[in-house]
């Protein structure tokens, strides 16, 4: 089946600072790729959507200029959580769709931890 | 808006036994898909079951099985034979194409009892 890669698997880092996640499809090109975030015991709740070359679709009451995702290929897209806080951490999750046509399925990374301190 | 239901928060079942969760959704798309995702404790998000909603036949992969009710809005999985490894999260979602997008339930935490 399809691989989509996550990188890191998890990170500390400092309040203030930014950090980027990558999300590879590693096997197939996606046209669209998606961000969630998982609080523990609950559910995915997605952040936006994203797809080659043209500007993320943020859902509502997601910050847009707190989280910046870049989608700069066909098998690549990042995600910066910028000036991270506290609240900012949580468990990432990004997931990959081939081209349309192919029964809407999405192929998901193994998911980042996040901690700020 | 699309809409996703589980009602059951924790489920449990004895090892080899049949155990069914249940989902009921909400879509104005006549075309849609709906899936059965399956969460370990590693967190990794792996696929059951894909339905889709043009098909009347129900869904079958190996011990998974779906009962999928269109006119009600219902998507109900079916595990026989339960197995220790089946203990997992389980989130239904629906996928209606006009969104791009899919949302998910809130899951249903199943507990299998050696």
């Amino acid at each position: 089946g399809a691989v989509v890669s996550q990188h890191p698997s998890w990170v500390i880092c400092k309040s203030g600072t930014s950090v980027k996640i990558e999300c590879r499809s590693l096997d197939f090109q996606a046209t669209t790729m998606f961000w969630y975030r998982q609080f523990p015991k609950q559910s995915l709740m997605l952040m936006a959507t994203s797809n080659e070359g043209s500007k993320a679709t943020y859902e509502q009451g997601v910050e847009k200029d707190k989280f910046l995702i870049n989608h700069a290929s066909l098998t690549l897209s990042t995600l910066t959580v910028t000036s991270a806080h506290p609240e900012d951490s949580s468990f990432y999750i990004c997931s990959a769709r081939p081209a349309p046509g192919d029964g809407h399925e999405q192929f998901f990374g193994p998911g980042t931890r996040l901690t700020v301190l | 808006a699309q809409t996703v239901t589980q009602s059951q928060p924790e489920m449990s079942v004895q090892e080899a036994e049949t155990v069914t969760l249940s989902c009921t959704y909400d879509t104005s798309e006549s075309d849609y898909y709906l899936f059965w995702y399956k969460q370990p404790p590693s967190r990794q998000m792996i696929l059951v079951i894909r339905q889709e909603a043009y098909k009347q036949q129900n869904a079958t992969e190996n011990r998974f099985s779906v009962n999928f009710q269109k006119a009600a809005k219902s998507f109900s999985l079916k595990i026989s034979d339960s197995q220790l490894g089946d203990a997992a999260m389980y989130f239904c979602a629906a996928d209606s194409g006009g969104y791009q997008k899919v949302t998910f339930g809130t899951g249903t935490k199943l507990q299998v009892i050696p």
